[in-house]
């Protein structure tokens, strides 16, 4: 089992529709959350962190976690063209004593016009 | 001026060369690290630093070295660069305040071709 798991896509939405990005993680432990974009081409830019259960909402997104159920969620409402990216999941990681992050392989996502 | 930069941005190279790639910052964080991302695999961890005395390896940490001159400054080496070495390398790095912990900033990024 991958440590975190991401659906790669592309998830398809139209512009302004609400776009939900999941993401699966196998320990338990695990106690901080980001999302990355990430462009083609280009680096990871972090757009949310997320430390505690429940909802936290930042313009445009919300970042959705549940430590019971092991899943974190990124909701990006109205959606934009320039929201097609590959938007990774990162944890941080419990063997390196919580001191660096595993990354899912990323979700495509796709605004269509 | 940006806070992480990369250098090389791009570098194609033979099989059995040295290549260094360096990473400075100026964000003043302790925390560095370097990962390589290929097709389909995400990023991948190959080492990382918390100071200039505590370096430590990742996931994929065979057929890499690393040195880390200074804070701002944090440098992978491949002794002798394979094919299956190609890949897109990122420098991150991050502050010590315990709230934002592990939030990653990252640098640009080289391209790097193993003939």
């Amino acid at each position: 089992q991958k440590e975190v798991e991401q659906n790669s896509g592309p998830l398809s939405v139209p512009e302004g529709a609400i776009a939900s990005l999941n993401c699966t993680y196998s320990d338990r432990g695990s106690q901080s959350f980001f999302w990355y974009r990430q462009y083609s081409g280009k680096s990871p830019e972090l757009i949310m962190s997320i430390y505690s259960n429940g909802d936290k909402e930042d313009g445009r997104f919300t970042a959705q976690l549940n430590k019971a159920s092991q899943y974190v969620s990124l909701l990006i409402r109205d959606s934009q063209p320039s929201d097609s990216a590959t938007y990774l999941c990162a944890v941080n990681r419990r063997d390196t004593g919580r001191r660096a992050l595993t990354f899912g392989s990323g979700t495509r996502l796709q605004v269509q016009p | 001026d940006a806070d992480v930069t990369q250098t090389p941005r791009n570098r194609i190279t033979k099989t059995g060369k040295r290549i260094m790639l360096e990473c400075s910052q100026t964000k003043g964080h302790d925390r560095m690290y370097w990962y390589r991302q290929d097709p389909g695999l995400g990023l991948r961890l190959i080492y990382y630093s918390f100071d200039v005395k505590d370096i430590n390896k990742g996931e994929i940490s065979d057929g890499y070295s690393v040195s880390r001159q200074a804070q701002a400054k944090f440098s992978l080496s491949l002794e002798s660069a394979i094919p299956n070495q190609t890949a897109l390398y990122f420098c991150a790095t991050s502050g010590q305040d315990r709230a934002l912990d592990n939030e990653q900033f990252f640098g640009p990024g080289t391209r790097l071709t193993v003939l």
